[in-house]
């Protein structure tokens, strides 16, 4: 069975740009959740989806948005990049409703964006 | 408030060895979940355990075992019979339970750096 698939996996941008990220969860996972990992602030959370609809969402700017299609895949987007938006980009699948203490997320490899 | 704290910026353990690796945690919820998860050089996260707070017993998956010390608020992940492909990253991670609200997401520690010396 296929796991979370990410693209692109590597991306170089300049500051003021947009970027579009794109994660296809696991065969009938219907949670998806994005993180951003720095080596500074660790693994921090920026949104959960559950069938299109968006449940949770961390402290970010507007700056950073997302949303899921029908099929369960899920893309977040970054406006007007700043340099601090260089990270590991980590999406997340999981089976259940999101409410659910055992929901194991399972995780894509990342996208690893550069803001030069 | 960081709610996950590991100490242990970086660990070495010899191949066959057992290891812990340590985690704290700070939450009023009397339900939540403590995860350890991998992260391996290529950056993909792996699911190693997990432990519900009502669960009276410890977790274990193969060579995986997770010291839970509830009072102490501790949640330490043990490796047994350390391999060399188990250099890698390794977070703690808690999501708490229906106090919460909407505010299920996880909570992530800073991670420990292991590596296995042959």
């Amino acid at each position: 069975k296929a796991g979370v698939t990410q693209t692109p996996r590597y991306l170089i941008k300049t500051r003021g740009q947009q970027v579009t990220l794109s994660c296809s969860p696991i065969s009938g996972h219907r949670s998806v959740s994005w993180y951003q990992q720095t080596p500074g602030q660790g693994l921090q959370f920026l949104f959960e989806y559950f069938s299109e609809t968006q449940r949770n969402k961390g402290n970010f700017p507007g700056r950073f948005s997302g949303r899921q299609f029908s099929n369960s895949r899920s893309e977040m987007n970054v406006s007007t990049l700043e340099l601090g938006d260089s990270a590991l980009y980590l999406c997340a699948s999981s089976p259940g409703r999101p409410y659910s203490g055992a929901n194991v997320l399972t995780f894509g490899a990342g996208s690893r964006l550069t803001v030069l | 408030a960081q709610k996950i704290t590991q100490t242990q910026p970086g660990m070495f353990v010899q191949e066959k060895e057992a290891v812990t690796l340590d985690c704290t945690y700070d939450t009023s919820d009397q339900s939540y979940g403590l995860f350890w998860y991998k992260q391996p050089s290529s950056g993909e996260m792996i699911f190693l355990i997990y432990q519900g707070s009502y669960d009276e017993q410890n977790a274990t998956e193969g060579r995986y075992s997770l010291n839970f010390q509830k009072a102490r608020k501790s949640a330490n992940l043990v490796i047994s019979a350390s391999q060399l492909g188990d250099s890698a990253m390794y977070f703690c991670a808690m999501r708490e339970g229906a106090n919460a609200g909407n505010n299920r997401k996880l909570i992530w520690g800073l991670g420990t750096s292991l590596a296995v010396n042959p």
